[in-house]
């Protein structure tokens, strides 16, 4: 079975600094895709940051990057400079190249601070 | 272009009532998804259609729950009876298909059940 587990509810940071957001899963796949995804305030979810499993080189999208492990089955989000815009529900998420079903974590509050 | 339209934002009704919601994905999105988000935690998968057929909708209380993707494009969800556990935001997604395609989601609908 997958499963998606992100083991910090909140946390917060200031402003411009750099916090990292931490995700561990497991599946039984070789091949499968992971996502961290924003949900701010208003509600809609974005798309923040993708990583192919296949690829060995980790996902960079401006300020957001991952820490791809995949032995150990970890994936972690790093946003520098953080900014007030940054404040949201964070989820990470994965699928499989079997089925196209999301399975999405706990999710974690950031909340970035002037 | 335009993004995944859905209606209401908000529902209140008493339990053992009926309600609806509705779905617009993003023109040629062949996957659209439905989800139960509860306060404080993370997307719950209810069901996921190709086109118009039903991938999966192993996680969908088929005893109260129901939806359909006419025509594959717009879908509706309808719950009947309600019950208080269903109080949620219900998030509709779509995407082009393929799992490592991210997916586009609406605003999302407030359920309220009293």
């Amino acid at each position: 079975a997958q499963t998606v587990t992100q083991s910090q509810p909140e946390m917060s940071v200031q402003e411009a600094e750099t916090v990292t957001l931490s995700c561990t899963y497991d599946t039984s796949e070789n091949n499968y895709y992971l996502f961290w995804y924003k949900q701010p305030p208003s509600r809609q979810m974005i798309l923040v940051i993708r990583q192919e499993a296949y690829k060995q080189q980790n996902a960079t999208e401006n300020r957001f990057s991952v820490n791809f492990q995949k032995a150990a089955k970890s994936f972690s989000l790093k946003i520098s400079d953080s900014q007030l815009g940054d404040t949201a529900m964070y989820f990470c998420a994965s699928t499989t190249s079997g089925t196209y079903k999301y399975i999405f974590g706990t999710g974690t509050r950031l909340k970035v601070l002037a | 272009e335009a993004g995944v339209a859905q209606s209401p934002r908000y529902k209140i009704i008493e339990k053992r009532q009926s309600v609806a919601f509705w779905c617009n994905p993003i023109s040629g999105h062949a996957t659209l998804y439905w989800y139960q988000q509860i306060l404080g935690q993370g997307p719950k998968l209810l069901i996921q259609f190709q086109n118009n057929g039903v991938v999966d909708d192993s996680q969908l209380p088929k005893d109260r729950f129901s939806a359909e993707r006419l025509k594959g494009v717009d879908s509706t969800l309808k719950i009947q009876p309600a019950k208080l556990e269903d109080s949620a935001v219900y998030l509709c997604a779509s995407s082009l298909g393929g799992p490592n395609q991210p997916q586009h989601f609406g605003d999302g609908t407030r359920l309220s059940i009293l």
